[in-house]
């Protein structure tokens, strides 16, 4: 199994551009997060979607940021218009009904900096 | 909210045992996990715990908890560089498919 992938793995920017990252999580998996990882707040969850409908998007900071996911193969996390705080790695991560609760399978994270 | 702490930095010799220490605050806790991440890559799960269980060990890795003091930890023996990496505490709820993660410990091996 190729694991969780995301893209782009770096994406640098400017401010006020809008910024899409990509996720395809791993095949079977029914549950899908996007979290976002800073030195100052450390892991923090945007996100997460169960069955491809959004659960609880309490952790998405602000109407700027918005999470699709169309089907259960591809999901996007959007960020329009992008501002310098929101410089952070980006991780998505999937789990499976069978597995562990909790245990979660990350990607390689997305490393966005917004200049 | 749920909470989980950590401290940041652990620094031990190659060889030594490491231990690392995390609280958390929801008594309801189900599963406690430790994820490690390498430098440019993202969480793995290393191990975890039930919460009717104290101990667990898994080759060099033991695992103890204190579920009366809400208490985590995580015993590495014979540190290795190969071991330098943040590790994450985290919890859920069982029910609930969201975990609460801690800040990260960064354990530094050094030679």
């Amino acid at each position: 199994d190729a694991g969780v992938i995301q893209s782009p793995r770096h994406e640098v920017t400017e401010m006020g551009q809008e910024v899409t990252l990509r996720c395809k999580p791993i095949s079977g998996h029914n549950s899908l997060f996007w979290y976002r990882q800073t030195m100052m707040r450390g892991l923090e969850l945007l996100i997460y979607f169960n069955n491809n409908v959004p659960i609880d998007d309490s952790g998405m900071p602000e109407d700027r940021f918005s999470a699709k996911m169309p089907n259960a193969s591809f999901s996007t996390l959007k960020i329009q218009p992008s501002e310098p705080r929101d410089s952070a790695v980006y991780f998505c991560a999937s789990l499976g009904d069978r597995g562990l609760t909790g245990e979660l399978f990350f990607g390689e994270g997305s490393r966005l900096t917004v200049l | 909210g749920e909470d989980v702490e950590q401290s940041l930095f652990l620094s031990v010799r190659e060889g030594d045992s490491s231990v690392i220490n995390c609280t958390y605050t929801d008594s309801s806790s189900t599963y406690l996990y430790w994820y490690k991440q390498e430098p440019g890559a993202g969480l793995q799960l290393l191990t975890y715990i039930f919460s009717n269980m104290d101990m667990k060990q898994d080759q060099r890795l033991t695992v103890l908890l204190n579920k009366k003091d809400k208490h985590l930890s995580l015993r590495i023996a014979d540190t290795q560089t190969g071991d330098s990496a943040i590790y994450f505490c985290a919890e859920s709820s069982g029910s609930a498919r969201q975990l609460t993660f801690g800040s990260g410990t960064q354990l530094t091996v050094l030679p």
